[in-house]
C-alpha cells in the first residue's frame, strides 16, 4: 500500500501570500496522473480541487495549481484569500487500490 | 444538481448494528463508482472502499475488509455502509463520495461528496 506523506503539517501564512504544500509517495505512482488534492474547511465535507495531478476541478479558481510526478507532488496557492484557510489533503487513486490519503496540511492565519 | 445526500447522525451502543445510507441525485447513479471515507474526530481521511452500483462490484481497503459491508440498491439510487457489531473506535464522520466525472471510470478522484454522517458509539 502506498503511503502519502504531506508537509508541512501546519503552516501559518497571511492573506496575499503564496502557499506551497508537498505530498510525497512512499513509492513511485504507477500512473503519476492518479493524484488528487482536496480542501476541507471546518464542519464541511472535503472538496475536490485538483485531479490528474494538475487539472483543476470545475469551479476552482486559477490561483490553485498543482504539479509533480513519480513520488513528489506539489499544490500551490498563488495568493491566499481568506477563504483558503483550511486543511488540504492529497490522495492517490485508481490503479492499485486502496486510494490512500495523506495526513493533511493545515493552513492557518 | 448532482448531489449525494446522506442519512442523519446516529448514536449507538457498542455491539449494536447500524446501516447508514447515501442517495444520489442528478446523475445516472448506477454507472458511477461510489466510495466511503472515514474521518475520526480531529483526524485525516481514510479510504474504506468503493462499489459500482450497476453490478455491486466492491473493493475494500485491507484495513476495513471484514469490519464493514458496503452495498448498493440501484433501484433506489442508494449506497449503504453497514456494521454488524459497533465498537467505540467506530466513532467518526463517514462520507460517501462519487468517483467522477466519467461513467464506469474507477481511476479518478472523488468529485462529489455527501454531507457526512456522524456516527457516535458510546455506552
Amino acid at each position: 500500500e502506498i503511503v502519502l506523506t504531506q508537509s508541512p503539517g501546519t503552516v501559518s501564512l497571511s492573506p496575499g501570500e503564496r502557499a506551497t504544500f508537498s505530498c510525497r509517495a512512499s513509492q513511485s505512482l504507477s500512473n503519476s496522473k492518479y493524484l488528487a488534492w482536496y480542501q476541507q474547511k471546518p464542519g464541511q465535507a472535503p472538496r475536490l480541487l485538483i485531479s490528474g495531478a494538475s487539472n483543476r476541478a470545475t469551479g476552482i479558481p486559477d490561483r490553485f495549481s498543482a504539479s509533480g510526478s513519480g513520488t513528489d507532488f506539489t499544490l500551490t496557492i498563488s495568493r491566499l484569500e481568506p477563504e483558503d484557510f483550511a486543511v488540504y489533503f492529497c490522495q492517490h487513486y485508481g490503479g492499485s487500490l486502496p486510494g490512500t490519503f495523506g495526513q493533511g496540511t493545515k493552513v492557518e492565519i | 444538481e448532482v448531489q449525494l445526500v446522506q442519512s442523519g447522525a446516529v448514536v449507538k451502543k457498542p455491539g449494536e448494528s447500524l446501516q447508514i445510507s447515501c442517495e444520489g441525485f442528478g446523475y445516472t447513479f448506477n454507472f458511477y463508482w461510489i466510495g466511503w471515507v472515514r474521518q475520526m474526530p480531529g483526524k485525516g481521511l481514510e479510504w474504506m472502499g468503493i462499489i459500482y452500483p450497476a453490478d455491486s462490484d466492491t473493493i475494500y481497503s485491507p484495513s476495513f475488509q471484514g469490519q464493514v459491508t458496503i452495498s448498493a440498491d440501484k433501484s433506489n439510487r442508494t449506497a449503504y455502509l453497514q456494521w454488524n457489531s459497533l465498537k467505540a473506535s467506530d466513532t467518526a464522520m463517514y462520507y460517501c463520495a462519487r468517483i467522477g466525472p466519467y461513467y464506469f471510470d474507477r481511476d479518478n478522484a472523488f468529485d462529489i461528496w455527501g454531507q457526512g454522517t456522524m456516527v457516535t458509539v458510546s455506552s
